[in-house]
Parts: structure tokens; sequence; C-alpha cells
């Protein structure tokens, strides 16, 4: 069946340095592929999800492109800033709305930790 | 808008109760989810309803756990008796056709199981 696997449990980083939180998949199809972000208290929410051009998604300076060589979507940020801490998810969803509704797989999150 | 409602936002419960867990969709999304949220296996799918119609039920979670959709805008997830390891955050969240994909969190029901 479909996987997403994250493999790191945790990251700490030093304010400002760059980020990368990894991703891969396993799935029969073409799927959609998400990052979903949950800061302390709150509700996971969608960060960034892959598009059906290939364009890279972006948003509050994070990004992620799909390599489907590779059957990766790793998240990036140049800059961590200390607001950036947070949980950070992985998922996908079957392209075909029809047999899977928007169902979302999700690996197991990687907590990020932004230290001064 | 509101968004995904969800209560208790925290609950208490000795071994072998029954507890029930209660959640509001965003209004007119047609999918509805429930998770649950562990450090150790992060966010696993219990239920999966698309226009109230059970479309997947979590096979490991069969046994003491059973969410119902009476109607479109009410859902809630029973658990059966409850055991310690059922400790955890139940997340529900709700998407639409025009949506997306995107799935729209509640802010989740912490259980914690004694």
């Amino acid at each position: 069946g479909d996987s997403v696997t994250q493999t790191e449990g945790l990251v700490t980083l030093t304010e400002g340095l760059p980020v990368m939180l990894n991703c891969t998949y396993q799935s029969t199809y073409s799927p959609f592929l998400f990052w979903y972000v949950q800061h302390l208290n709150e509700a996971p929410k969608l960060l960034l999800k892959s598009f059906t051009d290939n364009k890279r998604p972006e948003h509050q300076g994070f990004h992620a492109t799909l390599h489907k060589s590779s059957s990766s979507f790793h998240l990036q940020k140049s800059s961590a800033q200390l607001s950036d801490s947070a949980l950070y998810y992985c998922a996908l969803s079957d392209r075909d709305y029809g047999s899977s509704g928007n169902k979302l797989i999700f690996g197991i999150g990687t907590l990020l930790s932004v230290k001064p | 808008d509101a968004g995904v409602t969800q209560t208790p936002r925290h609950e208490v419960a000795e071994k072998g109760q029954t507890i029930i867990l209660k959640c509001e969709p965003v209004s007119g999304h047609n999918d509805l989810f429930w998770y649950r949220q562990t450090k150790i296996q992060g966010l696993e799918l219990l239920s999966y309803f698309r226009s109230k119609s059970l479309m997947e039920d979590g096979g490991a979670f069969k046994d003491r756990f059973k969410a119902e959709m009476l109607n479109s805008s009410f859902s809630t997830l029973k658990i059966q008796p409850t055991e310690p390891k059922d400790s955890a955050v139940y997340l529900c969240a709700s998407s639409g056709q025009g949506s997306g994909n995107t799935l729209y969190f509640g802010e989740g029901s912490r259980l914690i199981v004694v």
C-alpha cells in the first residue's frame, strides 16, 4: 500500500541556518504530496502542496520539489526562524478523487526545534 | 467561516469506560476523517466518511473504535471500552471537492486513560 517515510524524528537547528526535512514516499500511482505544519497546541494546517504541472510550491519561505525519480518531496528553507519550531508532517493522497476522496496518508512527523 | 470544531478538548477516563468524542466539520465539506495522533505512530487514520457514508474503517481500530456520522454536520467517535494505550490526541478533519485536497483539522481531543 501507499506509505510516507520521514526519517528524522527531531531536527535541531540554530536560527539562520538552512532547513531540510526529508520525505520519501511509496505509491502505486502518481500522488499529490503535501506538507502540514502543527505548532504547539494548535491544529495541523497545510503548508505546501505539490502542483500537477511540477511547479515548485512555496509558502512562508518554505519550498519543496517533487522528484518522481527518487519519490521524494523534501521540505526546505534557506534560513530558519525561531517561529518555525513546530511539528511537520509529510503526506500523500491519490490523485483520483473518485476512488480515495481526499484521504491523506501521513508520515510520523518531524519535530523542528530552532534555537537562538 | 467556522472551522472544524471538536469537543471535548480534554478527557480523562478510567480504564474500561466508554468515551464519545464529537466533531463538527466545515460547513459544506463532504469528506470527514478521524485520525489518532501519537509521537510514535504519527497520524493514523481511524475512519473516513464521504457524504456520510463510511468509506474506510481503519482495520487495527475496528475492535473498540466506532465512528458515526449521523448527519452532514456532526460526527462522533466512540471508544468502548477504553484502555491506557488509547491515550492520544484524536483529530477530526474535513475536506471538500472544491478545497483542492486540503484537509482542515480541528484542534483535537486529548484523551488520557488511567
